[in-house]
């Protein structure tokens, strides 16, 4: 089965700074990635997501992540964060012949004024 | 176009006691699925319908139910409700499968006292 390692339940960040959330998957087979997005008593919204093609992949609010196939990773980048950042998000994979999303179990980003 | 509505957004239930959620799919969305989000356990994956077939089930017990109708709204049914089942409870929808894009309601809180 699939999964999905989240490095770090939290990360800190000026605003203005660089946001970096890392993203490791187990698979001998490229599958599908995703990273979602969830604010307080929300649902989870998509930010961008790999199928395939093109390994760097610009989502939302100006996030962006590249597909590593040789390291297994899927790290999720922003140059400059914004207040609006602060929030969980979540890495999620999937198996071309499966129905479900398996979850990292998420980082929750603060931003620092 | 309407998102994906859950109902209701919050639920108060006694232990041993039943509890039935709702969700309604995007309009033209066939592809129902349903998670468990908790503080200890993350998001889990606890079934998905397709026109009104399960074809995939997490590792729930069998207190956990749900099923699709034809209009693909679905429905998630806990019985013999356990304090462990306090969640937040969400579903997504989706054209055919997740690895389309799967948009979020903003889930169910049941909270089990």
């Amino acid at each position: 089965a699939q999964s999905v390692t989240q490095l770090g339940s939290h990360v800190s960040v000026s605003e203005g700074a660089l946001v970096l959330l890392r993203c490791n998957y187990s698979s001998s087979v490229p599958p599908y990635l995703f990273w979602y997005v969830q604010y307080p008593n929300q649902g989870l919204q998509l930010l961008l997501k790999y199928t395939t093609g093109a390994t760097l992949v610009k989502g939302i609010n100006g996030f962006e992540a590249e597909f590593k196939k040789s390291e297994t990773s899927f790290h999720l980048t922003k140059p400059s964060a914004h207040m609006s950042d602060a929030a969980e998000y979540f890495c999620a994979v999937s198996d071309f012949n499966d129905y479900k999303l398996s979850f990292g179990a998420g980082t929750t980003v603060t931003v620092r004024a | 176009k309407a998102g994906v509505t859950q109902t209701p957004r919050y639920l108060i239930k006694t232990r041993g006691q039943q509890v039935t959620l709702s969700c309604s799919p995007i309009s033209g969305h066939r592809s129902v699925s349903w998670y468990q989000q908790t503080p200890g356990q993350g998001l889990q994956f606890l079934f998905e319908y397709f026109s009104e077939t399960q074809r995939n089930k997490g590792n729930f017990p069998g207190r956990f139910s749900g099923r699709q109708f034809s209009n693909s709204r679905s429905e998630m049914n806990v019985s013999t409700l356990e304090l462990g089942d306090s969640a937040l409870y969400l579903c997504a929808s989706s054209a055919g499968a997740v690895r389309t894009e799967a948009f979020f309601g903003q889930g169910t809180r049941l909270t089990v006292v």
